[in-house]
């Protein structure tokens, strides 16, 4: 079964530009969440998507923005780029909301560089 | 508010020399906790979830346990290839409703020499 994917990989791109990036879950999962890592903040989550809708948000500014399509694949998008937002950006999908915790597996991420 | 810390920072072990990491959390309710491994320039690779304490998980030389305070990882005889950031992550009841957020501790970066 292959696992998440994300594209494209790897992103340089100068302040002020805007930023597109894409994530396709493992067959069969329906929740995909996103998440920025960096080494001085760690893991912190930006939002989650079950079918087509945003669940939950994380604290981060209206710039960054996410979306869900039928097939269950993600877009995540972040306008006027600043110095800041260069990161590790993974996507993590799980199958459905349940009562117990629902495990997460991660993509190999998208690295973001901003100049 | 809901809080993941995990001790040490980074460990350094000899090969074979067994050590555990730890991973203390304050949550409003546990839903999971989880255990990922992550190499460097790579996405996080699950190994465990525990739901309940008491709870214990084992995968080849790692063990994972849980209390109603923390979890921690035992690494038994530990080899090179172990070495790895460890990272430990709560998802917490929701008041309106669950959602698969995952909280995240800093993690402990392990390095194992031979």
């Amino acid at each position: 079964k292959a696992g998440v994917t994300q594209t494209p990989r790897y992103l340089i791109k100068t302040r002020g530009q805007q930023v597109t990036l894409s994530c396709s879950p493992i067959s069969g999962h329906r929740s995909v969440s996103w998440y920025q890592q960096t080494p001085g903040q760690g893991l912190q989550f930006l939002f989650e998507y079950f079918s087509e809708t945003q669940r939950n948000k994380g604290n981060f500014p209206g710039r960054f923005s996410g979306r869900q399509f039928s097939n269950s694949r993600s877009e995540m998008n972040v306008s006027t780029l600043e110095l800041g937002d260069s990161a590790l950006y993974l996507c993590a999908s799980s199958l459905i909301p349940g009562t117990r915790g629902e495990t997460q597996y991660f993509g190999p991420g998208t690295r973001l560089l901003v100049l | 508010e809901d809080q993941v810390t995990q001790s040490p920072e980074a460990l350094r072990l000899q090969e074979g020399e067994s050590s555990s990491l730890n991973c203390s959390y304050t949550v409003s309710g546990l839903r999971g906790l989880f255990w990922y491994r992550q190499d460097p320039g790579k996405g996080p690779e699950f190994l465990f979830t525990l739901y309940s304490a008491g709870e214990e998980k084992e995968k080849e030389r790692l063990k994972a346990t849980l209390t109603k305070k923390e979890s921690f990882l035992h690494i038994t005889a530990p080899k090179p290839e172990d070495s790895a950031t460890y990272l430990c992550a709560v998802q917490a009841r929701g008041g309106s409703g669950n959602t698969g957020k995952l909280i995240f501790g800093q993690g402990t970066t392990l390095q194992v020499k031979p």
